[in-house]
């Protein structure tokens, strides 16, 4: 079974703090994604990774940067949170070949940005 | 652009009854993929199915079924005897292609689906 672990379950933080996200992945996958669930907005992309280092803007990347130093790992990092990026942050992987891989998300952080 | 729509933000039902869960979908593209995941109460979401557009069988997995209709944009999603165990929020994602292979999942709204006992 495919794992993705998200370091923390629930985070509380102070505005203007640099927070970091931890998403590891066991399955080798290229893949990895970054997205944030809002009530009545369903999920949205922030960025994604398709290799190690390698990193792009998704639809809301404003406020939040990442990192891939290890092709298991993708970071999320928010530089200066604010209370507008209070939300539910999921991370997501997939194999990189082959035809529109079903995505494996973690089981979320919420984080309150207080 | 793409787009996902679940009109029905939130449907109760009683244990044992049928519910069909609605998408509708919007693309450009002549070839797309559609994907439906489960996120329970716990978090996590849980992938339950892919179909792709060229593919317009219906599809029955156990209490599970998916009706996939190309002419009027629809994925609709229906559970048969439902079960508590059912209760979830449940998302429709249309698969859009990005660069170097990697494809990122459109979402709809979802559909908080509660069974009651």
């Amino acid at each position: 079974d495919v794992k993705v672990t998200q370091s923390s379950r629930y985070l509380v933080k102070r505005t203007g703090e640099k927070v970091f996200l931890e998403c590891v992945q066991d399955m080798d996958h290229e893949n990895m994604f970054w997205y944030r669930q809002d009530p009545g907005l369903g999920l949205r992309l922030i960025y994604f990774s398709y290799d190690v280092k390698m990193k792009e803007k998704g639809d809301i990347p404003e406020g939040y940067s990442v990192s891939r130093e290890k092709k298991e790992r993708f970071s999320l990092i928010l530089e200066s949170a604010s209370t507008n990026q209070t939300s539910m942050y999921l991370c997501a992987s997939n194999l990189g070949t082959g035809i529109h891989q079903p995505q494996h998300f973690g089981d979320g952080t919420r984080l309150s940005i207080l | 652009a793409q787009k996902v729509t679940q009109a029905q933000t939130e449907i109760s039902v009683v244990e044992k009854e049928d519910v069909t869960l609605d998408c509708v979908y919007e693309t450009r593209d002549t070839t797309y993929y559609l994907f439906w995941y489960k996120q329970p109460p716990s978090g996590e979401l849980v992938f339950l199915i892919r179909r792709n557009s060229f593919d317009e069988q219906n599809e029955i997995s156990g209490r599970y079924s998916w009706n996939f209709q190309k002419s009027t944009s629809s994925f609709n999603f229906t559970i048969t005897a439902s079960q508590v165990v059912d209760s979830a929020v449940y998302f429709c994602a249309l698969s859009e292609a990005l660069i170097q292979g990697a494809q990122k999942l459109v979402f709809g709204q979802g559909t908080r689906l509660t069974i009651n006992p």
